[in-house]
């Protein structure tokens, strides 16, 4: 079993919905979770960043952290065509010590229509 | 001009040759990665280096070795490629924040 898991989709929705995303993990030792989204022949790019449980939100965009289920979300609100792109959750234990390095979900493929 | 920039970004190469992937940074960030990406199996730690004296392997190291050559660059290569290592090779450097990284473009990779 993976150490994080996401759906891979892919997720296909109308312009203007609401879309969740989610990753599981089974790593309690987890400590700082992200979103990553990649444009299609493009890198990954951080979109949102939380530490430990909690919402933050930015914009349309709301990640949600659930420790002690060990699940994670990206909401994406009044969704558009150029949210079109992968998503990858990551997840790392620690900030920035030696030790730091993420790991990534398989990423879930989200077309929005217009 | 790009922060992160990957050179080639495509290659088609033979079982058996030895190839060599460029990454150079102009982040001035320390800290520098190489991943590969399958589809399906999200992003893959190949090695990663702290700063230009301090390598170290990542989950899949095995058929693959770098050469951190001055802090802006960082080379992957491949001993002898063989076909399972076709995939999406992606550089990503980081300053002491490691959660947050900065990818390249990315090389596509044939091995035929």
């Amino acid at each position: 079993q993976k150490e994080v898991e996401q759906d891979p989709g892919p997720l296909s929705v109308p312009e203007g919905a609401i879309v969740s995303l989610n990753c599981t993990y089974s790593n309690s030792a987890f400590q700082y979770f992200m979103w990553y989204r990649q444009y299609s022949r493009k890198g990954p790019e951080l979109l949102m960043y939380t530490y430990s449980s909690g919402n933050k939100e930015d914009g349309r965009f709301t990640a949600q952290v659930d420790k002690s289920s060990k699940y994670i979300s990206l909401f994406i609100r009044d969704s558009q065509p150029s949210d079109s792109a992968t998503y990858l959750c990551a997840m790392s234990l620690d900030g920035g010590t030696s030790y730091g390095k993420l790991t990534f979900g398989q990423g879930t493929i989200l077309t929005v229509h217009p | 001009d790009a922060d992160v920039t990957q050179t080639p970004r495509n290659r088609i190469t033979k079982t058996g040759k030895r190839i060599m992937l460029e990454c150079s940074q102009t982040k001035g960030h320390d800290r520098m990665y190489w991943y590969r990406q399958d589809p399906g199996l999200g992003l893959q730690l190949i090695y990663y280096s702290f700063d230009v004296k301090d390598i170290n392997k990542g989950e899949i190291s095995d058929g693959y070795s770098v050469s951190r050559q001055a802090q802006a660059k960082f080379s992957l290569s491949l001993e002898s490629a063989i076909p399972n290592q076709t995939a999406l090779y992606f550089c990503a450097t980081s300053d002491f924040e490691v959660n947050e990284q900065f990818f390249g473009p990315g090389t596509r990779l044939t091995v035929l």
